[in-house]
């Protein structure tokens, strides 16, 4: 009931590709979908996030979509670029942005030059 | 406005000795929560608390582990008696007291050996 689900576990793509990471989710409570964009060392920093009212967000070149009846939501990357290879976190929560998240496993993104 | 400080960044420990983590909130933060990484997972709620009080303790270890939050200085995640299984990424986060949203530290990566 807590889980969330992330794939793939890792991809590749060439620079201006469109990575896609997916995830699903089982516990219909959460009300908050962010994700997250963790450097090697450092600590994951909050990239973009959703609320179930919405089937899409865009920050710049990062998209979420939504599908609130399958449980699942994605992202995007526009233009894929080196600088974004990292590792990215989908998570879930209630309560909205003040709940406990609850992460998916990762997926490690490479963007080659 | 320096970010959620965590320390030691790297922290190795004989099994059986004491582990003690550190975090001081961003400014303004009351609420700090601490998340752990293992190796290739994504991270897992352990324990919310605001100053002087445990809010949700429901993601740490029955033994061993414990966290506070004093009325002044940093929060501390207590580890005793650490085991291999222990070897982790510990990252805190701090959030203001609306809760809107949280902000990570760099982490405090622990080897036992």
């Amino acid at each position: 009931q807590q889980q969330v689900k992330q794939s793939p576990q890792s991809l590749i793509v060439q620079k201006g590709g469109i990575p896609i990471i997916n995830c699903a989710y089982e516990n219909t409570a959460f009300d908050y979908f962010p994700w997250y964009q963790q450097f090697p060392g450092k600590g994951p920093a909050l990239l973009i996030a959703i609320r179930p009212d919405v089937s899409e967000k865009k920050e710049g070149r990062f998209t979420i979509s939504f599908n609130k009846s399958a449980k699942q939501f994605s992202l995007h990357i526009m233009d894929s670029q080196p600088g974004d290879s990292a590792t990215y976190f989908c998570a879930g929560a209630y309560g909205g942005s003040q709940g406990n998240l609850i992460f998916g496993k990762g997926t490690k993104l490479s963007v080659k030059p | 406005n320096a970010g959620v400080m965590q320390n030691p960044r790297h922290l190795v420990r004989r099994r059986g000795q004491e582990a003690r983590l550190r975090c001081s909130p961003m400014k303004g933060h009351s609420h700090v929560y601490w998340y752990r990484q293992l190796p290739e997972e994504g991270l897992k709620f352990m324990v919310y608390l605001q100053k002087e009080n445990i809010i949700d303790e429901s993601g740490m270890p029955k033994e061993r582990f414990s966290a506070e939050f004093p009325k002044e200085g940093p929060s501390i995640l207590r580890i005793q008696q650490v085991v291999r299984g222990d070897s982790a990424a510990y990252f805190c986060a701090s959030s203001p007291p609306s809760r809107a949203g949280y902000t990570f530290g760099s982490g405090t990566r622990l080897t036992v050996v």
